[in-house]
């Protein structure tokens, strides 16, 4: 079955770029039934969906990171990366990507997606 | 933006009382609404997709129902493990984007 495993640097200096990336196991990424995503947890708070992305290389961000999100993927590699600029301490959080599945149904302004599975996140702290 | 209000906010039962949760969308959202299972430490599991549609493996105690802007998470007897933090989340289309509510936590009581 399909795994999501994140994997970077767990510390990250203010000012500087954070990068992370998620290998996909047991699925391909050239899926069309999926789309992939990253979300963050700041300590004892809630999900902030950043951004996700489709294998053809599509993205789609959170429009309050965008202008510091970019997101890419790697087919060759089944990998899909994040790279987060300017990090400051707000930036401090468990980074999880997970898989979004998508049914391409949509009434009025909604669609159907949920994400599933997750990876099991990654602590990234921004700190000197 | 869709805003996703969950209430309430911290909800005190004990096993085997029936769990009452609510989501609340500043938008309608037809029957487009997940919910997820989160314990500390670890990952949110998907419940819940479309409203009501069980995910593969999750115990029949867990049901989702509503449309439009109010949807509901019963767990209808809690067992132990069941106490954690639950969270929606849906998609809007145009422009593209994702939201989750701020999350119900759910403990023993």
């Amino acid at each position: 079955q399909l795994q999501l495993q994140e994997s970077g640097p767990g510390l990250v200096k203010p000012s500087e770029t954070l990068s992370l990336t998620c290998t996909v196991s047991g699925g391909s990424i050239n899926s069309n039934s999926y789309y992939w995503g990253w979300i963050r947890q700041p300590p004892g708070k809630g999900l902030e969906w950043i951004g996700t992305i489709y294998y053809s290389g599509s993205t789609y961000y959170n429009p309050s990171l965008k202008s510091r999100v970019t997101m890419s993927v790697d087919t060759s590699k089944n990998q899909f990366s994040l790279r987060l600029t300017s990090v400051t301490a707000a930036d401090t959080a468990v980074y999880f990507c997970a898989a979004l599945k998508t049914s391409g149904y949509c009434s009025g302004g909604s669609c159907s997606t949920r994400f599933d599975p997750w990876g099991q996140g990654t602590l990234v702290t921004v700190s000197s | 933006e869709i805003v996703l209000t969950q209430s309430p906010a911290t909800l005190s039962l004990s096993p085997g009382e029936r769990a009452t949760l609510s989501c609340r969308a500043s938008q309608s959202l037809s029957s487009y609404l997940a919910w997820y299972q989160q314990k500390p430490g670890q990952a949110p599991r998907l419940l819940i997709y479309d409203a009501s549609n069980r995910a593969t493996g999750i115990p029949a105690r867990f049901s989702g129902s509503g449309s439009g802007t109010d949807f509901t998470l019963t767990i209808s007897s809690l067992e132990p493990e069941d106490f954690a933090v639950y969270y929606c989340q849906q998609r809007s289309h145009w422009p593209w984007g994702i939201t989750f509510g701020q999350g119900t936590r759910l403990e023993i009581k």
